[in-house]
């Protein structure tokens, strides 16, 4: 079965400091796609960046990027230059590609970022 | 290019009433998607509809049904509420078809069952 795991309830960074979010996968899926989402106290999920299990670099996306090691299994979320407006909470999650799984995302339980002034 | 929209904004039901969410689609987007996502919790999958048919469903209940109309539109109907179904219910897009496409999401219904 697929899982995300997000081990860390809650993260606070400085303003301008980079900050690393925590993600751990597990699929028996050959091909699979990995993702971040941003959501504000608002309630939108807001899309940041994706990851192949078949790209051979790390995705980035402006401040953010993505720390893909497939041999353990972890898809960390770097942010760098925090701003205040990146306090929201953030998930990690997971579409796999042939066990039928493609239709739907599979989320962890999400981490909350506090980046103080 | 509006984006997933989604209405209500709120809803206040009480136990064994029915509710009925739409959802219409990002611009281009043909799937719609379906998510739960309890207080403190990650969404969790409900269904999702292509071609006006049911694609593939999570671990819900047949009180949640769905429907999709031709321009793409969709619907997430509950009966028989329970105050477990208090949640934000999510709806998201993609282009159709076995893709890689990113899902993007609507704002939320927030659902009170009382």
């Amino acid at each position: 079965a697929q899982k995300i795991t997000q081990t860390q309830p809650g993260m606070f960074v400085q303003e301008k400091e980079a900050v690393t979010l925590d993600c751990t996968y597990d699929t028996s899926d050959p091909s699979y796609g990995l993702f971040w989402y941003k959501q504000p106290s608002s309630g939108e999920m807001i899309f940041l960046i994706y990851q192949g299990s078949y790209d051979q670099q790390n995705a980035t996306e402006g401040r953010y990027s993505l720390n893909f090691q497939k041999a353990r299994k972890s898809a960390n979320l770097v942010i760098s230059a925090s701003q205040l407006g990146d306090s929201a909470m953030y998930f990690c999650a997971m579409r796999g590609m042939f066990s039928g799984g493609y239709n739907k995302l599979i989320f962890g339980a999400g981490t909350r970022l506090a980046v103080h002034p | 290019d509006a984006g997933v929209t989604q209405s209500p904004t709120h809803l206040i039901k009480t136990r064994g009433q029915q509710v009925t969410l739409r959802c219409s689609p990002k611009s281009g987007h043909d799937t719609v998607s379906w998510y739960q996502q309890a207080l403190g919790q990650g969404p969790q999958f409900i269904f999702q509809y292509y071609e006006e048919e049911e694609r593939q469903r999570g671990n819900f209940p047949d009180r949640f049904s769905g429907h999709q109309f031709p321009n793409y539109s969709s619907e997430l109907n509950v009966n028989a509420l329970l105050l477990g179904d208090s949640a934000l219910y999510l709806c998201a897009s993609r282009s159709g078809g076995r893709s890689t496409d990113t899902q993007y999401f609507g704002p939320g219904t927030r659902l009170t069952v009382l």
